[in-house]
């Protein structure tokens, strides 16, 4: 399945780098999601997109930026980030306004943080 | 807000037996539970979810159970092969926060051949 794309799948940053991630869907879902994947915690919901507008926050610390330019494509802008930043980011869709649908997701980016 | 609790963490299981993973969820309100497999490296994949309008639904060897009154559902594998060995995550809707979910935690099913 190749409907959520996201680049790059591994990302090595220092803490005083600018980076960021991308996420392409291709399944016509009009809200796009950012997770943060950690060991043995579960999966954090960190941003919500619904029709290219914000709807959640999930308290994430302002060095996370996202950006969703259109329905089909979400960033994640990172600064200054910090050790316990590394983790899995995956990237989810799904289609609002017809009940409860399940999203898809993407195959993540690896960041690691030095 | 919504808490999710998922036992056990971690699974084991000879090849051909069953494996079965409960979860529990806080909010009365929630009406959509999906459960997703994660392979080692790969994404999490749907593999069945259930609605609160009934209480079981099986696709093969998989089947979901749900118990609105006590807020528990659990997933059901029967004759279990190695290739079943992942992470499993169960997920609770938030009706009140449109169509977003709250995850447990994950137990990682082994099978052993």
């Amino acid at each position: 399945e190749t409907g959520v794309t996201q680049t790059p799948r591994h990302l090595v940053m220092g803490m005083t780098n600018k980076k960021s991630l991308k996420c392409e869907q291709h399944l016509g879902h009009n809200a796009m999601y950012w997770y943060k994947q950690s060991a043995k915690k579960p999966l954090e919901l960190m941003f919500v997109y619904n029709f290219k507008e914000q709807t959640e926050n999930n308290s994430v610390p302002s060095r996370f930026s996202p950006e969703c330019p259109n329905s089909s494509h979400l960033f994640l802008h990172l600064h200054t980030l910090q050790p316990e930043d590394s983790a899995l980011y995956l990237c989810a869709s799904s289609q609002q306004g017809a009940g409860n649908q399940p999203q898809h997701f993407g195959d993540g980016t690896r960041l690691s943080i030095l | 807000g919504e808490n999710v609790e998922q036992h056990p963490s971690t699974l084991s299981v000879q090849e051909g037996d069953s494996a079965v993973i409960k979860c529990t969820y806080s909010d009365s309100a929630s009406n959509y539970f999906p459960w997703y497999k994660q392979e080692l490296g790969k994404r999490p994949q749907l593999i069945i979810d259930i609605r609160s309008n009934v209480g079981e639904k099986k696709d093969q060897r998989i089947a979901v159970t749900l118990n609105k009154t006590a807020k528990h559902f659990s997933l059901h594998i029967t004759e279990t092969q190695p290739e079943d060995s992942a992470v499993y995550f169960c997920a609770a809707s938030r009706p009140n926060y449109g169509q977003n979910f709250v995850f447990g935690p994950g137990t990682r099913l082994s099978v052993l051949p």
